[in-house]
């Protein structure tokens, strides 16, 4: 298995503008989470899905952020209109619903808002 | 108000020695601890848990202790070595009520030739 993918690895984009990030899971995995990472305040958990039904975004800093789950091996976090403090690495994790088991994260976006 | 802290920002160990890396947290509900380990430009990976049950758990050269009376656990990494130089978060679950793990802010590792 590749593991979990993310698109893209890096992007660059201008105050106001939309960005979209994008996440596989691992095949089977019915859990998804989306992080954030910032010096200031670690790996925040931003929302999560089971099922493709998100579960709790209390985690989701304002509206400008939306998370969709259209099918199992799909997941999208949108900022719009995107603001430079949020600059940071966002993750994608995915993990089988079940106790104690683990979360596998992806490589990170790296969002620079300018 | 941060439920998972973990209080070293960085911490410098001779290669060979002990790395211990500390951590307290605050919510009594937790039940499942975790530590991951991050490389620069890449995703935390999982490196071992402990139950609420247990005090210890040991793979290898990582040993993770629980002192649930205190609110604290570590990481234990013996003999240190090179490729041990990475970020390590400490994270905590309640999972009995549901999958969210929280994360601390990490701790830098650095292991010394």
């Amino acid at each position: 298995d590749a593991g979990v993918i993310q698109s893209p690895r890096h992007e660059v984009t201008e105050m106001g503008q939309e960005v979209t990030l994008r996440c596989k899971p691992i095949s089977g995995h019915n859990s998804l989470f989306w992080y954030r990472q910032t010096m200031m305040r670690g790996l925040e958990l931003l929302i999560y899905f089971n099922n493709n039904v998100p579960i709790d975004d209390s985690g989701m800093p304002e509206d400008r952020f939306s998370a969709k789950m259209p099918n199992a091996s799909f997941s999208t976090l949108k900022i719009q209109p995107s603001e430079p403090r949020d600059s940071a690495v966002y993750f994608c994790a995915s993990s089988f619903h079940s106790s104690y088991n683990e979360q596998f994260f992806g490589p990170g976006t790296r969002l620079t808002v300018l | 108000d941060q439920q998972v802290k973990q209080n070293s920002p960085s911490l410098s160990v001779q290669e060979g020695r002990i790395s211990i890396l500390n951590c307290d947290y605050t919510n009594s509900m937790f039940d499942y601890f975790l530590w991951y380990k991050k490389y620069p430009a890449e995703g935390p990976t999982f490196l071992i848990s402990i139950s609420s049950i247990k005090d210890k758990n040991e793979d290898g050269r990582f040993t993770v202790f629980l002192n649930k009376s205190a609110k604290h656990l570590s990481l234990h990494i013996v003999p240190s070595q090179p490729g041990d130089s990475a970020v390590y978060f400490c994270a905590a679950s309640a999972k009995e009520k549901d999958d969210k793990i929280i994360f601390g802010k990490g701790t830098r590792l650095h292991i010394l030739p």
